[in-house]
């Protein structure tokens, strides 16, 4: 079956970090890139960045850039996604998706989702 | 400029059609054929249902067509159906960013 797997949901205090993880399966990891995606409560979709599954090649949003880390482990072909320095408005639901704007920029297949909640 | 410019709602009867606007520069929507749309249901991860302006992935009705005109796309889903009923959000490429976004979102009802 082809799918993306996330990680478990997270919470986690003003200033510290999250990693996120995403299990690829069902298709050659490699084949395409990986993108993370997020969406806060009851708003829209942010492009986040993304990264090359062949060479680790990144490209980070302008309003990540400083305090996001894109990873993969091609053995395991897990893609992973760090934030640092949570602030309270970094809370959402952060996505992993096969593709990226590098490309066509088609998100054909999406992770399940893994809320992360920045909380006091 | 964060997001591209969509109207916050749209809505239709069982049948009839309904087009979402997607308003870019020349920069993004404008320059490139690289505009996609994707389909949220609530609590469920958005699904992608066109690509590359007009293309659409297997699987998905051919209900749903896209088309570009100037720096704004557009997404029609014609004889609209309940299950139509969900947030529906544009993306494109965006040479001035070497990266890209989305479009602000719009909730389609059917009445």
């Amino acid at each position: 079956q082809v799918q993306l797997l996330q990680s478990g949901g997270e919470v986690k205090k003003p200033g510290a970090s999250v990693k996120v993880s995403c299990q690829a399966s069902g298709y050659t990891f490699t084949s395409k890139a990986i993108s993370w995606v997020r969406q806060a409560p009851g708003q829209g979709l942010e492009w986040m960045g993304w990264i090359s599954t062949n060479n680790g090649n990144t490209n980070y949003g302008q309003n990540f850039q400083g305090r996001v880390t894109m990873t993969t482990d091609t053995s395991t072909s897990t893609a992973y996604m760090e934030l640092r320095s949570l602030r309270f408005d970094d809370t959402a639901v952060y996505y992993c998706v096969r593709g990226s704007f590098a490309g066509n920029g088609a998100f054909d297949l999406w992770g399940q989702g893994t809320l992360v909640t920045v909380s006091s | 400029q964060s997001a591209l410019t969509q109207p916050p709602s749209a809505s239709g009867s069982p049948g009839q059609s309904v087009t979402i606007s997607c308003t870019g520069t020349s920069n993004d929507v404008g320059g490139y054929n690289y505009v996609s749309w994707y389909q949220q249901h609530p609590g469920k991860a958005p699904k992608l249902i066109i690509y590359e302006v007009t293309k659409r992935p297997s699987g998905v009705p051919d209900r749903f067509s896209g088309s570009t005109s100037g720096n704004t796309a557009s997404l029609t889903v014609s004889g609209l159906q309940a299950e139509d009923e969900a947030d529906y959000y544009c993306s494109s490429y965006s040479g001035s960013r070497n990266g890209g976004f989305f479009g602000t979102g719009t909730r389609v009802t059917v009445l």
